[in-house]
């Protein structure tokens, strides 16, 4: 079945760039999607990418997609502490369904 | 808009008793879904509906869970008998439609079950 495979853990200094990086199975999804969980909070849209886009750049953030290698990332410039939060992709599984990844751990260290 | 609105934001209950988990969607929105959050499995979608009809259901765990949603601003995700391992965060999503906007998430509701 569709799978999305992240990294656990990513720890950065503050004002450095963060890259985190998602495998997908699914090449049929139209939209992919990063998400931002806070301590105690639910998922917020992040920022998503059409999928025959290669990159889409946000302010601070720039999604990169190849979709030969079925590979996605975000990176964040100049990371700040208030970015440290799990990070989830996510892509469109059948019909309206999204397959989310395990989330991304970052940590911003000052 | 409020947002995706749950309650209770954290519920303790006694392994048996019966849990019931409320979710007001955002007003028009066509698709509701509740997922669980825990450590070890990360986030599972246990079922979504659309248009208040029940599309897939197939994440939901056990016959000890049910979810309804009798209109389209209330759903409710019940589990009867509880157990400790239904600890986790539930939370409930809502979109207009997967697109850009991808779906809208609540804050969750912390259940423990001791």
């Amino acid at each position: 079945g569709e799978d999305v495979e992240q990294s656990l853990f990513l720890s950065v200094r503050e004002g450095d760039s963060s890259v985190i990086n998602c495998t997908y199975t699914d090449s049929s999804s139209t939209y992919l999607y990063w998400y931002k969980q806070e301590p105690g909070a639910g998922l917020q849209l992040l920022t998503y990418i059409f999928s025959n886009m290669d990159m889409k750049q946000d302010q601070r953030l720039t999604v990169l997609l190849n979709k030969k290698d079925k590979h996605l990332s975000l990176r964040i410039a100049d990371t700040q502490t208030g970015d440290s939060a799990i990070y989830f992709c996510a892509g469109g599984g059948r019909g309206e369904k999204l397959i989310f990844g395990q989330g991304t751990e970052l940590s911003v260290k000052p | 808009d409020a947002g995706v609105i749950q309650s209770p934001r954290h519920e303790v209950t006694e392994m048996g008793q019966e849990v019931t988990l409320r979710c007001k969607p955002i007003s028009g929105h066509d698709y509701l879904f509740w997922y669980r959050q825990t450590m070890m499995r990360g986030l599972e979608l246990l079922i979504y509906f659309n248009n208040n009809v029940p599309i897939d259901d197939s994440g939901m765990p056990e016959d000890r869970f049910s979810a309804k949603m009798p209109n389209a601003s209330f759903s409710t995700l019940k589990i009867q008998p509880s157990e400790p391992r239904d600890s986790a965060v539930y939370f409930c999503a809502s979109s207009p439609g997967l697109g850009r906007f991808g779906q809208y998430f609540g804050p969750g509701t912390r259940l423990t079950v001791t």
